[in-house]
């Protein structure tokens, strides 16, 4: 299989709470992003954190990398009802250019 | 970034028929890709569209069904061949400017094979 695992598959949460995604993968990458997909619509890049990095912010999301466990964590602050969609991670594997996508997330913040 | 335009942006076509998809960028890039997203699910990566070569196909996926052209470094084309209902599906194309560089995607294009 293409893809790398995700997980939950689903979270609904209240607005105001906090949202965790976790992302794992096989093998040794060079990046790792996150994108949403607001329902149908096309992707919008969220953040990339490189291989030798642990941690990036960019606003309410942080985004943590662990190479050694070979997994990755998308966290939303302060979530809004605007932020349900689907999320995704995708990785570059070591020695590839090929962007492969995780199964995602589909989170459901409730107003 | 870049800015990337697909057309058509949906059709519904009947079954045995083909489609040809384009990908325009608003800039040169080194990489081209076509993902497919079947109802509910995630990204699967067809095949990497080369520049003035072969596309080069993932497992699963064939240049006869799925012929791919790239005549330059801003344009692509993908063409669902004898499409069948499983076909039915969402086409993104997709370009990096380097090997570990952002990956943008266009808006897609709807494929409904009734």
């Amino acid at each position: 299989s293409q893809q790398g695992e995700e997980d939950p598959q689903a979270l609904s949460i209240q607005e105001g709470e906090n949202a965790t995604m976790n992302c794992s993968y096989k093998t040794s990458i060079n990046n790792l992003q996150w994108y949403r997909q607001n329902s149908g619509r096309g992707l919008v890049h969220l953040i990339l954190i490189r291989s030798n990095e642990r941690e990036k912010h960019s606003g309410r999301l942080r985004v943590t990398l662990d190479t050694s466990k070979k997994s990755s964590s998308l966290l939303i602050t302060a979530s809004r009802a605007a932020d349900t969609a689907s999320y995704f991670c995708a990785t570059d594997h070591t020695g590839g250019f090929k962007t492969i996508f995780g199964a995602g997330t589909r989170l459901f913040v409730k107003a | 970034s870049a800015v990337i335009s697909q057309k058509p942006s949906r059709d519904i076509c009947q079954r045995g028929t083909s489609l040809t998809i384009q990908c325009q960028v608003d800039s040169q890039v080194t990489m081209m890709f076509w993902y497919r997203q079947q109802p509910g699910q995630s990204l699967t990566l067809i095949a990497t569209a080369n520049q003035g070569s072969e596309a080069t196909y993932e497992s699963g996926f064939v240049i006869d069904k799925f012929p791919i052209s790239r005549p330059n470094l801003t344009f692509s084309t993908l063409t669902v061949s004898n499409m069948s209902p499983e076909d039915s599906s969402i086409y993104l194309c997709s370009v990096k400017r380097g090997v570990q560089e952002t990956q943008y995607f266009g808006p897609g294009t709807r494929l409904l094979v009734l």
